[in-house]
């Protein structure tokens, strides 16, 4: 298994609550992916990165933010967490970028926003 | 942007039965294509791939191929066990180093 861990991996949070998820790897790849699970929608990309520091939106990104001081970690910040958000968020790596190698995937961080 | 479309709905069949999965692709450009695993409580793992157009991937006795003329990459297996019950995902290369995905199926196999 690749080496990457999602921190927490269960969650229960009230609406407009901050909350900040963490994915860790230990495998020094450069590309870190933030999607979440929903059903009926299959996986959405929230925020990616393509190294320290360097970060860019996906296609649902809206009510959340991203940060990566350094390699091996790639924060997921809900600034005031809504009941929307209540989804299963995985983090994936990729040692190339998804256009050159697979992505990994951690085991997921469910949270319930109430 | 590239997307996929997998057939809608769960799909449950008896151990041994041949097993198709459909997913078709919208995209500019070439882009691989890539069928993912998931198991129950676990992350998406990587089934099979294909990176150009007739290029066949396959692993643990699953099979998919590129078909550009038909903008398809259904997923096959010829004896499926109770062990391939998950859901499974289709996706593409889109831009800028992300992967797209389909709306994943759902297999279940009865003994």
């Amino acid at each position: 298994d690749a080496g990457i861990t999602q921190s927490p991996r269960h969650k229960v949070t009230e609406t407009g609550t901050p909350v900040t998820l963490r994915c860790h790897q230990t495998e020094n790849h450069r590309y870190m992916y933030w999607y979440r699970q929903d059903p009926g929608h299959g996986l959405r990309l929230i925020h990616y990165s393509y190294g320290v520091k360097d970060t860019d939106k996906g296609e649902v990104s809206d009510g959340y933010s991203v940060s990566r001081s350094k390699t091996e970690d790639f924060l997921l910040t809900l600034e005031s967490a809504t009941s929307s958000q209540t989804s299963v968020y995985f983090c994936a790596i990729s040692e190339g970028g998804a256009n050159n190698s697979p992505l990994h995937f951690g085991n997921g961080t469910r949270l319930t926003v109430t | 942007g590239n997307s996929v479309t997998q057939m809608e709905g769960p799909v449950t069949l008896s151990e041994e039965a041949f097993l198709t999965i459909n997913c078709t692709y919208t995209a500019t450009g070439y882009p691989s294509l890539f069928w993912y695993v998931q198991y129950p409580g676990e992350g998406l793992q990587l089934l099979l791939k294909a990176t150009k157009a007739d290029d066949k991937g396959s692993n643990k006795g699953f099979e998919a191929t590129y078909r550009k003329e038909t903008t398809s990459f259904h997923l096959e297996k010829g004896s499926v066990q109770v062990s391939d019950s998950a859901v499974y995902f289709c996706a593409l290369t889109s831009s800028e180093n992300r992967l797209a995905f389909g709306k994943g199926n759902q297999v279940v196999v009865i003994p």
